[in-house]
C-alpha cells in the first residue's frame, strides 16, 4: 500500500519569511495530493491540492510542487504570517482507489512576529 | 449548509463498553471516511465508503464496525473499547474524484477510554 513520508516534524520561522514542506510518496498508481491546514482543536481543512498531470500550482501565498519521477511533493508557502502557525499534513491517493487516502504525519509550523 | 457534523465532541468511555460515533454530511456526498488522529502519527484511516450500502476497511479498522444504509449518515460503532482507541475521531466526506474531489472534514471527536 502507500506510505507517505513528511518532513520537517516542526518549523520554526520569522513572519515574513518562507516555508517549505516535503512529501514523499512510494506508491506509482498515486496521482491526486492535498495538503491540509488543522489549527488546534479544529478539523483538517484542504488549502491546496495538485494532481499528476501537472508539475506546479499556486493560489496567492501558497504553492505546491510534484516530481512523479522522484516521488515527492512540496509545500511552499511565501510571506508567512502569525495566522499560518497550524499542523499541515500531506496526503497522497489514487483516482482507482479513492477514499483511500494516505497521511504523512504532520509538520508543526510556528510564525515568530 | 452544515457540511460535515459529528456527535459528541467529548466522550469518556470505561474497557469494555460500545458506542457510536455520529457522522451525517448535507453535501450529497459519495465517500465518507472516518480516520484517527493520535500524536506524530497524522491520520489513520478505520473504514470508509463510497456509496450507501458500501463499506471497506481501512489502514486499522480493528475494533471498529460501520455501516452506510443512507448517502448522508456514516456512523462508526466501538464494540468494546480499550485504552488504545483513545484518540481523535474524524469524519470526512468528498464528491467523486472526475467532480473536484475535496475532502471535508468534521470537527472531531474526542474519546478517551479509562
Amino acid at each position: 500500500g502507500e506510505n507517505v513520508e513528511q518532513h520537517p516534524s516542526t518549523l520554526s520561522v520569522q513572519e515574513g519569511d518562507s516555508a517549505v514542506i516535503k512529501c514523499t510518496y512510494s506508491d506509482s498508481a498515486s496521482n491526486y495530493f492535498p495538503w491540509y491546514k488543522q489549527e488546534l482543536g479544529k478539523g483538517p481543512q484542504l488549502i491546496i491540492d495538485i494532481r499528476s498531470n501537472v508539475g506546479e500550482k499556486k493560489d496567492q501565498r501558497i504553492a505546491v510542487t510534484l516530481n512523479k519521477t522522484a516521488k515527492h511533493f512540496s509545500l511552499h508557502i511565501t510571506e508567512t504570517q502569525p495566522e499560518d502557525s497550524a499542523v499541515y499534513f500531506c496526503a497522497a491517493t489514487s483516482t482507482d482507489s479513492w477514499g483511500k487516502f494516505q497521511f504523512g504525519a504532520g509538520t508543526q509550523v510556528v510564525v515568530t512576529p | 449548509n452544515a457540511g460535515v457534523t459529528q456527535t459528541p465532541k467529548f466522550q469518556v468511555l470505561k474497557t469494555g463498553q460500545s458506542m457510536t460515533l455520529q457522522c451525517a454530511q448535507d453535501m450529497n456526498h459519495e465517500y465518507m471516511s472516518w480516520y484517527r488522529q493520535d500524536p506524530g502519527m497524522g491520520l489513520r484511516l478505520i473504514h470508509y465508503s463510497v456509496g450507501a450500502g458500501i463499506t471497506d476497511q481501512g489502514e486499522v479498522p480493528n475494533g471498529y464496525n460501520v455501516s452506510r444504509s443512507t448517502t448522508e449518515d456514516f456512523p462508526l460503532r466501538l464494540l468494546s473499547a480499550a485504552p488504545s482507541q483513545t484518540s481523535v475521531y474524524f469524519c470526512a466526506s468528498s464528491r467523486l474524484p472526475g467532480q473536484g474531489g475535496e475532502q471535508y472534514f468534521g470537527p472531531g471527536t474526542r474519546l478517551t477510554v479509562t
